[in-house]
């Protein structure tokens, strides 16, 4: 199984800031990364597919980069609605595997 | 706007077997661009792709809990169904189902999400 390896585990940022997230993944996955927002008592939501396509009705202040082992999302200026807990996913090969996930909070 | 609901028991005992059902509506699950999928999130194995069903019945299985799954779709009533037998509390979690969209190159993830359904394995 790939390992898909996140950091840092927790952030605490202010609205406004931009923040990153960064997702390692154990082998070589093309561009077949996809992130996922979740709230508590939640499903995660779909935030971007691809690596670097944003999913339908997503706000442009999400964005996300990377090909290869290396993934990168960011949050342009964090609004209220964004402290939840991010998620990245591999689609390149079978088991699809996530990671343990970022936790966001407010400073 | 499509809507994906998981029922079945919140509690199974050990050695049982765990049955989930996913009703899908506000579109057809008769479809060749997607798969029906089972996820599953638990405080100590975060969330686990559990495996997933084509409209024909076509399935693929994680490894890791192939031997003990089956997985079926019946079109008539909307609906596809998770079965996971010889439970251990280890797969006590909350389980999802969720449309996976396969399209071309690096388009390939989980785009509808049910709310989920939280099953505890216990005696």
């Amino acid at each position: 199984d790939i390992q898909m390896t996140q950091s840092p585990s927790s952030l605490s940022a202010s609205v406004g800031d931009r923040v990153t997230i960064t997702c390692r993944a154990g082998q070589p996955i093309s561009t077949y990364l996809n992130w996922y927002q979740q709230k508590p008592g939640k499903a995660p939501k779909l935030l971007i597919y691809g690596a670097s396509t944003l999913q339908s009705g997503v706000p442009s202040r999400f964005s996300g980069s990377g090909s290869g082992a290396d993934f990168t999302l960011t949050i342009s200026s964090l609004q209220p609605e964004d402290f939840a807990t991010y998620f990245c996913q591999q689609s390149y090969t079978t088991p699809y595997t996530f990671g343990r996930g970022t936790k966001l909070e407010i400073k | 706007q499509l809507h994906l609901q998981e029922s079945g028991p919140g509690l199974v005992k050990p050695s049982e077997t765990l049955s989930l059902t996913c009703t899908v509506s506000g579109d057809s699950i008769n479809t060749r661009s997607y798969f029906w999928a089972w996820i599953r999130q638990s405080p100590g194995k975060g969330l686990e792709y559990i495996g997933s069903v084509f409209y024909n019945g076509d399935a693929y299985f994680n490894p890791s809990l192939k031997s003990r799954l089956t997985m079926s779709v019946d079109a008539s009533k909307s609906q596809f169904s998770l079965n996971l037998n010889s439970v251990t509390a280890a797969d006590t979690a909350t389980y999802y189902c969720a449309r996976r969209h396969l399209g071309g190159h690096s388009v390939d993830y989980f785009d509808f999400w049910g709310q989920g359904t939280w099953v505890t394995v216990s005696s």
